[in-house]
């Protein structure tokens, strides 16, 4: 099983749409939770923290599932800019001395006009 | 702003060929960290460090060494490239982590250096 699985997709939306995407990781001693973006040919920057209680940042929502060990991210009105591949990223930390992230493969996100 | 800087954009060279990928962090992170990433495959960890002189194997060693002289530098060496060694590689810095302090794990990425061994 990988440490973090997410559906490739792609999800294809019209502009103005809402689009969730859904990942779930392995290790139960994970403390914190990411998600990236990755636009075409560039490199993956952080789109937002996710945390235990939940946290919005303008159109974006994430959510955390401890029990379940599943991660969401909500994008309400999608925009043609949101078009991005979203990585679902977990910390295997070593003790606090290290942070080692976990990537999950991606989600292929096209808003359409 | 915090600035990874990589050597180079794209990079062509030939099996058997040692092969330098150069990464400069102008942010003091402690934590520095080389991936590849593959269609399919996503980012994969190679190697990391954690302070100058120190390295920790990553997912997928083989094939590869570091060297962390200054702190600011991050050195990836393929010591006799092979063709399955093509794909974009991304260098990355972070702060020292700290448990249960998130914002200490932000990664900041590099551009990337697409390389390509014929």
């Amino acid at each position: 099983r990988k440490e973090v699985e997410q559906d490739p997709g792609p999800f294809n939306v019209p502009e103005g749409a809402t689009v969730a995407f859904n990942c779930t990781y392995s290790n139960s001693a994970s403390q914190s939770f990411f998600w990236y973006r990755q636009d075409c040919r560039k490199e993956p920057k952080l789109l937002m923290s996710v945390y235990s209680s939940g946290n919005e940042d303008g159109r974006f929502t994430a959510q955390l599932n401890r029990a379940s060990q599943y991660i969401s991210l909500l994008i309400r009105d999608s925009k043609l800019s949101d078009s991005a591949t979203y990585l679902c990223v977990v910390n295997v930390g070593y003790g606090g001395a290290t942070n080692k992230l976990i990537f999950g493969t991606g989600t292929l996100l096209a808003v359409q006009p | 702003d915090v600035k990874v800087t990589q050597s180079s954009r794209y990079l062509v060279k030939r099996t058997g060929e040692k092969v330098f990928l150069e990464c400069v962090q102008d942010m003091d992170h402690e934590n520095m960290f080389w991936y590849r990433q593959d269609p399919g495959l996503g980012l994969r960890l190679i190697y990391f460090s954690y302070d100058v002189k120190m390295k920790e194997k990553g997912d997928i060693p083989e094939g590869y060494s570091v060297s962390r002289e200054k702190k600011e530098r991050f050195s990836l060496i393929l010591e006799s490239a092979s063709t399955n060694q093509t794909s974009m590689y991304l260098c990355a810095s972070s702060l020292l982590g700290l448990a249960g302090r998130s914002s200490y794990n932000e990664q900041f990425f590099g551009p990337g250096t697409r390389l390509t061994v014929l």
